[in-house]
């Protein structure tokens, strides 16, 4: 298995613009989580999925992030409008049912000028 | 509320030095606790669960529920062990501690 997959690595665009990160989970995986990585407040969670469907949303800082899972191999974190403050590195992990160890992506590393 | 919390954000230590990393947790209920370690620009990964009682690049870690920590140790540390570690409990959802960057100085 190839792992957790994100695209892309890296991403710079300027504030303003619209911003989408993917992730593609373990295949058979039913739980995938999205974190944001930062210097100041270390590694938080935004949100996560079991089954494909939102459980707990309440890391999402504001309306500008939203995020998706359209069916079990694919998930999407948007940010629209960007703002500077959004760069961080954005992690996707997945893993099975149960209280089994996240396995985690490469990660995004996001900068908004 | 869930917490788990690592006290110190820079642990400096010189090659063969032994190393604990501290992590106390307050969870109601018995959480499962785990040890990420990430290196430099990479992903993290797991190092260490408590329920394995494992030893992984001779990290161990023991769960101590009367002072409810899972602090992880190596008696021994090397260059190749500089990294940056985090505690994580989980009880429905993964809880990360601040991490703590593990510096090992030849």
């Amino acid at each position: 298995d190839a792992g957790v997959i994100q695209s892309p690595r890296h991403e710079v665009t300027e504030m303003g613009q619209e911003v989408t990160l993917r992730c593609k989970p373990i295949s058979g995986h039913n739980s995938l989580f999205w974190y944001r990585q930062t210097m100041m407040r270390g590694l938080e969670l935004l949100i996560y999925f079991n089954n494909n469907v939102p459980i707990d949303d309440s890391g999402m800082p504001e309306d500008r992030f939203s995020a998706k899972m359209p069916n079990a191999s694919f998930s999407t974190l948007k940010i629209q409008p960007s703002e500077p403050r959004d760069s961080a590195v954005y992690f996707c992990a997945s893993r099975p049912t149960g209280n089994q160890p996240q396995h985690f992506g490469d990660g995004t590393r996001l900068s908004i000028l | 509320a869930q917490r788990v919390t690592q006290p110190e954000k820079l642990l400096s230590v010189f090659k063969g030095a032994p190393v604990e990393l501290k992590c106390n947790y307050s969870y109601s209920g018995s959480p499962e606790l785990f040890w990420y370690v990430q290196y430099s620009r990479q992903r993290l990964q797991l190092l260490l669960r408590h329920i394995s009682r494992e030893s992984i690049k001779g990290f161990t870690a023991d769960l101590n529920k009367g002072e409810t920590s899972f602090h992880l140790k190596k008696p021994f540390a090397q260059e190749e062990d500089s990294a940056m570690y985090y505690c994580a409990g989980e009880g429905g959802k993964l809880i990360f501690g601040q991490g703590t960057t593990l510096q090992v100085k030849p």
